[in-house]
């Protein structure tokens, strides 16, 4: 089965600074992985995924993560932080369910913290 | 266009009382998913269905817990009776279809329903 694990429940930035959430992966398979972000008393929205093309995922909000095989990561970055991005971010990978088709995986998820 | 709807937001209850949680998907959307997010904890599917039909509830403790989709449109999800461990968000969302690889990202959630067994 596939699983993901995030480094780090906490991570808190300044606003302004670089935004580095960790992700590794583990599959079977090539994977197909995704960065969804949870804001409070809100549902999870997908920020980017990786489906095999490009290494380097662009997203919403100014966020990308680069997928590295050699590393299995796909590590979450945003060059500058703003307060509104505080909230939680839950890496994924895909894998297979009963019927055949696709569901996530979640890792436990990062909660960011952006101090003024 | 509205997303996901979930109702209630909040529910507290004590324990070995039944509960249940409704969810109207997006429009046109005929996948539906059930997830259980604990406290510091990712999502969990707990539920599939592709229209009417549960296509994946291993993950669905079926001693206590039942889900149903009558009209392929809204879903319940209840729990009867309710336990302490319980105590979680439920999460709704819904997608076009059953995902080939790849496409599976195209999920979306309803802001869950907190529940709370005391």
């Amino acid at each position: 089965a596939q699983s993901v694990t995030q480094l780090g429940s906490h991570v808190s930035v300044s606003e302004g600074a670089l935004v580095l959430l960790r992700c590794n992966y583990s599959s079977s398979v090539p994977p197909y992985l995704f960065w969804y972000v949870q804001y409070p008393n809100q549902g999870l929205q997908l920020l980017l995924k990786y489906t095999s093309a490009a290494t380097l995922v662009k997203g919403i909000n100014g966020f990308e993560a680069e997928f590295k095989k050699s590393e299995t990561s796909f590590h979450l970055t945003k060059p500058s932080a703003h307060m509104s991005d505080a909230a939680e971010y839950f890496c994924a990978v895909s894998d297979l369910d009963q019927g055949g088709s696709e569901k996530l995986v979640f890792g436990k998820g990062t909660k960011l913290t952006v101090n003024p | 266009e509205a997303g996901v709807v979930q109702s209630p937001r909040y529910k507290i209850i004590e324990k070995k009382q039944p509960v249940a949680f409704w969810c109207n998907p997006i429009s046109g959307h005929n996948t539906l998913y059930w997830y259980l997010q604990n406290l510091g904890q990712g999502p969990e599917l707990l539920i599939r269905y592709e229209n009417e039909e549960a296509v994946d509830d291993s993950q669905l403790p079926k001693d206590r817990f039942s889900a149903e989709r009558l009209k392929g449109v809204d879903s319940t999800l209840k729990i009867q009776p309710a336990e302490l461990g319980d105590s979680a968000v439920y999460l709704c969302a819904s997608s076009l279809s059953g995902s080939t690889r790849g496409l599976i990202g195209e999920q979306f959630f309803g802001p869950g329903t907190r529940l709370t067994v005391l």
